[in-house]
């Protein structure tokens, strides 16, 4: 079975420091990764998304950047935190199906408190 | 842009009662997913659709991409199923980008 792991589970931060989420997909080959974020009170809004190792596309700029360093591994990042980076940062991942996106599966998300 | 209008926002059943969640798309869409809130607020996937219908226990989901619309349907509601459920759907000019509806709070209650 597959398994998608978060990490941290929440961060408390200071404006301009740097920032680092991770996520690890155990028991899939290959798949689609994805970042998502969700201001309080807001949508759910897709941020990158990456179907290979080393590639990453980037659908809403967000002062943010992401990488997949590993098949297994999508990392989102900045050097610097704004106060509306605030939010709840979720994982997921799909199979991929030709052009669809496939069935999501989302991690338990990180919880970002940006002061 | 392309929208999800997903209704109503709240709703409230009795043990034992159903109803139905629905999204309309304001473009023509490819596929439609239904999901559920858990108590970490990340998100269950129930129904992944690309078309027709689905069902899975007390819960049954339909597209229909030429008509716009999605629903949930969920019959013999129980306690356990309150929470908040969200649609996404992809296609017209968002390319393979999932757009989310709002959300519909249910509430069930004794």
């Amino acid at each position: 079975a597959q398994t998608i792991h978060q990490w941290p589970v929440a961060e408390i931060k200071a404006v301009g420091s740097p920032l680092s989420l991770g996520c690890t997909i155990k028991g899939k080959s290959s798949p689609n990764l994805y970042w998502y974020w969700q201001a309080t009170g807001g949508t759910l809004q897709q941020l990158f998304y990456s179907i290979t190792v080393g590639q990453v596309e980037s659908v809403v700029q967000l002062n943010l950047s992401a990488s997949r360093p590993k098949d297994d591994q999508f990392i989102l990042s900045t050097e610097k935190l704004l106060l509306s980076h605030s939010g709840f940062y979720l994982c997921a991942w799909s199979r991929g199906l030709g052009a669809n996106t496939g069935q999501l599966y989302f991690g338990e998300g990180s919880k970002l408190t940006v002061l | 842009g392309d929208q999800v209008e997903q209704s109503p926002s709240a709703l409230s059943l009795h043990e034992g009662t159903g109803s139905a969640l629905r999204c309309n798309f304001t473009t023509t869409m490819r596929a439609v997913q239904w999901f559920r809130k858990n108590s970490r607020g990340s998100l269950i996937n129930l129904f992944y659709l690309a078309s027709g219908t689905k069902e899975n226990g007390r819960l049954k989901s339909a597209f229909d991409s030429k008509e716009r619309y999605s629903t949930l349907h969920i019959r013999d509601a129980q306690l356990e199923d309150s929470g908040t459920y969200f649609c996404a759907a992809e296609g017209g000019s968002s390319g393979n980008k999932l757009i989310f509806g709002i959300g519909t709070l249910l509430s069930v209650k004794p």
